[in-house]
């Protein structure tokens, strides 16, 4: 079973719907992150969360939350969907050696 | 601010050739670098890393870096190239405060017969 699962791996939204994908790891991590993979601008960070009680903004948080359920669980939330959001989502953890472990990855498209 | 630089968004070569993918990257504080390999339809891998020690680093399938410290670069290389090796690769610097890795933009390697 893959360590770092991302759920949907593939999702079709309108403008202005809410959406959430969702993140789940088994490595017993505390660290977990959230990028957007756009074709030439490599990974960009939108939030990451060091432990449940911790939430910090990466480089382009606006437009969207996150919640950390557990110290397994990471969740993205789109409020309100818009064109440009259209991308890769990737979810990683890190047991503070500064090693990065992927998930598989969510492609969004929002029409 | 950190940043990184991949010098080639695209780099073509021919199956058993040698290939070599530059970086560059900025840092004023302690410089831990990676590089990540994503196949086509897959999330990111870890190739290599580099944190301390020895500048020459190796890693998986076959792949090395080498840690230039004066250059400020940490270019990958590999000595023959595979048909398997097709991807898409990211050098990556972690960022001042130690709490995220800033990613190049990508080169694509390609390899063909």
């Amino acid at each position: 079973d893959a360590d770092v699962t991302q759920t949907p791996r593939n999702r079709i939204t309108k403008t202005g719907k809410r959406i959430m994908l969702e993140c789940s790891q088994t490595k017993g991590h505390d660290r977990m992150y959230w990028y957007r993979q756009d074709p030439g601008l490599g990974l960009r960070l939108i939030y990451y969360s060091f432990d449940v009680k911790d939430i910090n903004k990466g480089e382009i948080s606006d437009g969207y939350s996150v919640s950390r359920q557990a110290q397994a669980k990471f969740s993205l939330s789109l409020e309100s969907a818009i064109p440009n959001q259209t991308a890769l989502y990737f979810c990683a953890t890190s047991g503070g050696s500064y090693e990065q472990y992927f998930g598989p990855g969510t492609r969004l498209t929002v029409t | 601010a950190q940043s990184v630089t991949q010098l080639d968004s695209q780099v073509p070569v021919f199956e058993e050739a040698p290939v070599e993918l530059r970086c560059n990257y900025s840092s004023s504080v302690s410089v831990y670098l990676f590089w990540y390999v994503q196949y086509p339809n897959q999330g990111l891998q870890l190739l290599l890393k580099y944190l301390s020690g020895s500048t020459l680093v190796k890693g998986i399938n076959g792949f090395e870096a080498e840690f230039n410290k004066s250059q400020t670069s940490f270019h990958l290389r590999k000595p023959s190239v595979h048909i398997s090796d097709t991807a898409e690769y990211f050098c990556a610097v972690i960022n001042q405060a130690g709490t995220a890795l800033i990613f190049g933009k990508g080169t694509t390697l390609s390899v063909s017969s």
